[in-house]
């Protein structure tokens, strides 16, 4: 199983809600990636887990807020967004930290209204 | 901060035609990835290089990786129409925790 899933695969959601991305993989890669991705520009590095640790936040804000519940599964928790954080949000897996290949999933596109 | 250039942003051929997308780093990388990405769809790994002046080959895609792990190029021969799709340069810094993507060429082919 080389798959990494994504659910929700479309959201729509107020300025005011607060809702939840989540990642799963069972491949028992040690790494999680949460990336952003506008239309026609390359995914932008969001949040790095190591073995269920948080490495890397690349200055995100924390209406973003990153959970990694065990070594499979990897949330973004969403609280009041912005119209400007609609995106496709991709997750991605690689056995360890970046040496390895990442494996994306299909995203969730988000648009923030 | 590590910064990767592509060039070109775009690229239209006609099917049979070669194309060349060029990644280059602000700094020396410790590995470079080159993904493609379908319209819709998500970053499928294509290759790494690792070591300096490597060159790998799948069928008609030639990956090259320069002397001083600073640049990279990826050659198609004969383009066809499943080729469609942006092509990303992604370069691993030397720390090896994070993955830079370069801006990507979007290559259109018309048949």
């Amino acid at each position: 199983d080389t798959e990494v899933t994504q659910t929700p695969k479309h959201l729509v959601m107020g300025m005011t809600n607060k809702k939840s991305l989540k990642c799963e993989q069972h491949m028992g890669h040690r790494a999680m990636y949460w990336y952003k991705q506008k239309a026609k520009k390359p995914p932008e590095l969001m949040f790095v887990y190591s073995y269920e640790k948080l490495s890397i936040n690349e200055s995100v804000p924390s209406r973003f807020s990153p959970e990694c519940p065990n070594s499979s599964l990897l949330n973004l928790h969403l609280h009041a967004l912005q119209p400007e954080d609609s995106a496709l949000y991709l997750c991605a897996s690689s056995q360890t930290l970046a040496s390895y290949e990442q494996y994306f999933g299909p995203g969730t596109r988000l648009t923030v209204t | 901060g590590q910064q990767v250039m592509q060039i070109p942003q775009y690229q239209h051929v006609q099917e049979g035609e070669d194309f060349t997308t060029y990644c280059n780093s602000s700094t020396t990388l410790s590995n470079i990835q080159w993904y493609k990405q379908r319209p819709g769809g998500h970053p499928v790994f294509l290759i790494q290089l690792v070591k300096s002046g490597e060159v790998k080959k799948q069928k008609r895609l030639t990956f090259q990786f320069g002397e001083a792990k600073k640049n990279s190029s990826l050659h198609i021969t004969a383009t066809q129409t499943t080729d469609v799709g942006t092509y990303f340069c992604a370069g691993l810094n030397n720390a090896g925790n994070m993955l830079t993507f370069g801006g990507g060429t979007r290559l259109m082919v018309k048949p």
